[in-house]
């Protein structure tokens, strides 16, 4: 069964500093991946996803994910944390189930920035 | 502009009194669900439909029901509510063509 483990609930660092948010995923197929952000108080928004094209995908406020199949992982990461880069992050793999798609997420890391 | 939108985003309720929450779509996505987020559990499906009048199960789908009369329209109800469906509701929709699924807002549901 696909599934995904988000190995930190809680990350923290300074402002300025590089951001590392680690996930493993299980899957029987070539898997479609994503990372999801939600900060306080408000929905979910993609932040990128991966679907076989490239393994390093770029995606929004410059953050970045790298797919390693023979790890199977697809970790966040971005060169710099900045304070609006607090939120929570779900990372999410895309289930194929004959006509539908369906999303199991990670239950979540929470990104704390420091000044 | 593109969205999706749920109401209300915040209800306090009882436990036992029906409720419903709605979910509206501008996109003209054939699939939508419904997710719940609690704390350390990330989100788990209850419902999804493919199409109008087409639903089915999640993961999580007792003590709710769904319907889908108009494709844009998918509102989540709740005969009789209990305090363990306290939780943070989203809906989503998507095109079949793509990958991505846009969520609501939220709906942060009590019950008492």
């Amino acid at each position: 069964a696909q599934s995904v483990t988000q190995l930190d609930s809680h990350v923290s660092v300074s402002e300025g500093t590089p951001v590392l948010l680690r996930c493993n995923y299980s899957s029987s197929y070539s898997p479609s991946l994503f990372w999801y952000v939600q900060h306080p108080n408000k929905g979910l928004q993609l932040l990128l996803k991966y679907t076989s094209a490239a393994t390093l995908v770029k995606g929004i406020n410059g953050f970045e994910a790298e797919f390693k199949k023979s790890e199977t992982s697809f970790h966040l990461t971005k060169p710099s944390a900045h304070m609006s880069d607090a939120a929570e992050y779900f990372c999410v793999v895309s289930v194929v189930m004959t006509r539908f798609q369906k999303l199991v997420f990670g239950t979540g890391t929470r990104l704390l920035v420091s000044p | 502009e593109a969205q999706v939108t749920q109401n209300p985003r915040y209800l306090i309720t009882v436990t036992g009194k029906k409720l419903t929450v709605t979910c509206s779509q501008n996109m003209n996505h054939e699939y939508m669900s419904w997710y719940r987020q609690d704390p350390g559990l990330g989100l788990r499906q209850i419902y999804y439909s493919m199409n109008v009048e087409v639903t089915d199960k999640g993961d999580v789908p007792e003590g709710y029901k769904v319907s889908r009369k108009e494709k844009r329209n998918f509102p989540l109800i709740l005969e009789s509510p209990s305090p363990n469906q306290t939780s943070l509701y989203f809906c989503a929709s998507k095109s079949p063509r793509v990958d991505t699924q846009y969520f609501g807002p939220g709906t942060r549901l009590t019950v008492l």
